[in-house]
């Protein structure tokens, strides 16, 4: 079925070190991915999105990049600070009705 | 402008009881979306309401119902608890479409005993 899928579970890093979070997709249907961000005992918050008639988007330490070549979207997160520890998902849009499909989640640990 | 709000935040019930939760959008947003998280399937959506309508439906039984008012306040509706129902219930608002960038509550931690 459709999925949308994480690389890695948890991916620790070194604080003030660049993260890259990987994020695999099977459905080519779509028109828009995005980036949330869950902290402990918090709701998804929306990070950053692309349109699938893009490569990459930069926003404010962050940048994402879609490969639809091989259905791979990748977050990277500039210069980690303690407060980016939290778990990443990321979403895919159906162009069909809009739903998203939301991938399992990756654990972002930062390490003083 | 305060953001989504979800009440109650944590919730204990027994197998086969009924739980209804609430969920107040961003003022002014007019679509409302509804997730169970669980740590084994993620996000799966349940629905979506828009203008008291229902205009999306995912993939659950149909314990899982749920309702929009007139002020865009939406509410859900669980009956027949079952232990798998034990979950995160999130809201999302948006401003009137699902097009639009879903803002997230806190959630309701749902319990079954």
């Amino acid at each position: 079925g459709e999925s949308v899928g994480l690389h890695l579970p948890t991916l620790s890093v070194q604080e003030g070190d660049n993260s890259i979070i990987n994020c695999a997709y099977s459905n080519s249907a779509s028109d828009y991915f995005i980036w949330y961000k869950q902290e402990s005992g918090k709701g998804p918050q929306f990070i950053i999105d692309i349109r699938s008639n893009m490569d990459k988007r930069q926003g404010q330490r962050v940048t994402v990049l879609l490969n639809k070549t091989v259905k791979h979207l990748s977050l990277q997160i500039a210069a980690t600070q303690p407060g980016d520890s939290a778990v990443y998902f990321c979403a895919e849009r159906k162009a069909s009705n809009y739903q998203l499909i939301w991938g399992a989640g990756t654990k972002l640990i930062i390490k003083p | 402008k305060a953001g989504v709000t979800q009440t109650p935040r944590y919730l204990i019930k027994t197998r086969g009881q009924q739980v209804t939760l609430s969920c107040s959008p961003i003022s002014g947003h007019r679509s409302v979306s509804w997730y169970q998280q669980t740590p084994g399937q993620g996000l799966q959506f349940l629905f979506e309401y828009f203008s008291e309508t229902q205009r999306n439906k995912g993939n659950f039984p149909g314990r899982f119902s749920g309702r929009q008012f007139s002020n865009s306040r939406s509410e859900m509706n669980v009956s027949t608890l079952e232990l798998g129902d034990s979950a995160l219930y999130l809201c999302a608002s948006s401003l009137a479409s699902p097009k639009d960038t879903q803002y997230f509550g806190p959630g309701t931690r749902l319990t079954v005993l």
